[in-house]
Formats: structure tokens, sequence, C-alpha cells
């Protein structure tokens, strides 16, 4: 169990575009959902926090209305870049966590790549 | 200020032998340990975890030993397969705030 899906594993668009991300829990209830950034060979970045039905909370330095974070249900949360620049080129990786246990089940990431 | 910090950016073990990667953390308050694997292009796998009452726990090959005095923990895999071949993370929490304080990873070879 505790599968997070991701989709689409690879995207890539033009400057100025904006892209959605889907982050899904297939067999669970998650009741808090991350978004994390990888830049390479560096750690996992936290992005912003989100629980259902309320607004996200974003980490210093993120830009919410640049990365703009829905989290609709228990088992779906989209991570939407707007007006995407080459800098925004990165790995996404959402996860998911149930009330118990802390443990976050990680979705396969999406690779975006802007041109 | 790094609160979680994994000092050696890779390590390389032989097949069979154990393999030991260590994690230090600052903050007194964490309470709750995680380790996870990533393979590249993939998101992070979790596992196994310590919670801080405890001093070790176990997962058919992997150990997590928590030394709070030190703000210590490592882990074990015991023995190392070329399966093992990924970048560990090392993550903390602190209460019930379900956010991971991130080590900066591990790259763990195993060499036939």
């Amino acid at each position: 169990g505790a599968v997070v899906s991701q989709h689409p594993s690879r995207v890539i668009c033009k400057s100025g575009t904006s892209v959605k991300i889907e982050c899904r829990s297939l067999d669970f209830q998650a009741t808090t959902m991350f978004w994390y950034r990888q830049f390479p060979k560096q750690s996992l970045m936290l992005m912003a926090t989100s629980n259902e039905g309320s607004k996200a909370t974003y980490e210093q330095g993120v830009e919410k209305d640049k990365f703009l974070i829905n989290h609709a249900s228990l088992t779906l949360s989209t991570l939407t870049v707007t007006s995407a620049h080459p800098e925004d080129s990165s790995f996404y990786i959402c996860s998911a966590s149930r009330a118990t246990p802390y443990e976050q089940y990680f979705g396969p990431g999406t690779r975006l790549t802007v041109t | 200020d790094q609160q979680v910090k994994q000092n050696s950016p890779s390590l390389s073990v032989q097949e069979g032998r154990i393999s030991i990667l260590n994690c230090d953390y600052t903050n007194s308050m964490f309470d709750y340990f995680l380790w996870y694997k990533k393979y590249p292009a993939e998101g992070p796998t979790f596992l196994i975890s310590i919670s801080s009452i405890k001093d070790k726990n176990e997962d058919g090959r992997f150990t997590v030993f928590l030394n709070k005095s030190a703000k210590h923990l490592s882990l074990h895999i015991v023995p190392s397969q070329p399966g093992d071949s990924a970048v560990y993370f090392c993550a903390a929490s602190a209460g019930s705030n379900y956010q991971l304080i991130w080590g900066a990873g591990t790259k763990l070879i195993i060499k036939p």
C-alpha cells in the first residue's frame, strides 16, 4: 500500500507558458501533501505543504503566485508552475502523508524542462 | 544552518560487506528519524525509521541506530547488494509537524 503517482513524468514547455503537475495518493487518504524540488546533486528542497481544503503553506523564498498549489481532495494535489522560465527547469517531487505514521510516501517525480 | 548533516557525499562498499551510512543532527527537538533511498530521476523510497524513544530499529538487512546524546544516527545495510547502489537521505521531524528536514544525501556504490 501507500502508492503515490505523479503525472506527467516528463514535460517540456516553452518559456512563458504554465504547466500543471498532478499528485495522487492511490490507495490511501493523504491528510497532508508536500511538494519538493530537487536540483542536480542537491538534497530535496521543500517548496510547500498543503492540507486538504486549505491554503498551502509555502517555504521561505518560494513564490506562491508562481507555484500554485491546490489540494482539492484527500487524494489529489496539483502544482501549477505559472509563466515558466528556464530556471524553473527541475525535478519536482510530491509526497503524501497519512495521519499516522509520519512517513511520507513519494511520487516518482516530474522532470520539467522549460525551453 | 544545516540541521541534518550527512558529511560523506559518497561511499563505496564491496558487495556482501556491511554499508554504514551516517547522519548527524543539531536540533534536539527532532523526535523521529527516517532513511530514504533514491535512484536517479525517481522519487525517494522510504526505507526505515526510528523514534527518539528507541535506540535501534531493524528491518531485514537494514538497521538504524540512534545515539541521542551524540545526536547521531546511522543506517547499516548487511549484506550489501548491487541493488543497494543509490543515494541515501537521512531526514528528521519534530513533534506532530510532518515536515521533514533533509540531509544532503550520501551516494552508496556497491562494488561487485
